[in-house]
């Protein structure tokens, strides 16, 4: 069955200082994987997905992530972090066919010091 | 362009009393899903649908009762509503083919007492 994990629930940094959220899965082919972000009393809006190609994937907001096959991990980083990107972000997997179901990890919530 | 929209956005109810919850997309996406949040669990599915009349169970059905008899509309029930259904509810849709992207209502956060 497809999981996915977050091993990191609440991440502080400052202003400025660079980031880096954790995110392991565990599917059995190729897997889709996006990452989301959701602000307070909002839904939750996609900053980018890997679906095949450069493992290096760039998405809104300044943010990109980087597929690891070996590592079963689709981690996300920023170079520097900004006031505005305190909120709680969601890695979740997706499969091939079947109804575009997305499978969602506990989340990160990060709070930016300034 | 309106979206998704749910409603109620906040709804405060008392055990073993009937709840339903509306999500509303003028996009005419195919499929549409419903997920509750709760603390440490992050987004888990309901049910999902893949069109008028197609729904099925996702990972916590029990307890909710879905139906989907236009495209644009996809109504959750709590039939007898508990504590443990204390919860945000989002309601998402997406256009089919796989772009993977969910596209996510604002939330309708549940407190039964």
């Amino acid at each position: 069955a497809q999981s996915v994990t977050q091993p990191d629930i609440h991440i502080t940094v400052s202003e400025g200082a660079s980031l880096e959220l954790r995110c392991n899965y565990s599917y059995g082919a190729t897997p889709y994987l996006f990452w989301y972000v959701q602000s307070p009393g909002q839904g939750l809006q996609l900053l980018l997905k890997y679906f095949s190609g450069d493992t290096l994937v760039q998405g809104i907001k300044g943010f990109e992530a980087e597929f690891k096959r070996s590592q079963s991990s689709f981690n996300l980083r920023k170079p520097s972090v900004h006031w505005s990107d305190a909120a709680e972000y969601f890695c979740a997997v997706g499969s091939w066919g079947g109804y575009n179901k997305l499978i969602f990890g506990a989340g990160t919530r990060l709070a930016v010091h300034p | 362009d309106a979206g998704i929209t749910q409603s109620p956005r906040y709804k405060i109810t008392e055990t073993g009393r009937q709840v339903t919850l509306m999500c509303h997309q003028t996009w005419s996406h195919s499929y549409m899903f419903w997920y509750r949040q709760d603390l440490g669990h992050g987004l888990r599915l309901i049910y999902y649908s893949a069109a008028a009349d197609i729904t099925d169970k996702g990972e916590v059905p029990d307890g909710y009762v879905v139906s989907r008899s236009k495209t644009e509309n996809f109504p959750l029930t709590l039939e007898s509503a508990t504590r443990s259904q204390t919860s945000v509810y989002f309601c998402a849709s997406n256009p089919g083919g796989f772009t993977g992207e969910l596209f996510f209502g604002e939330g309708s956060r549940l407190t039964v007492l």
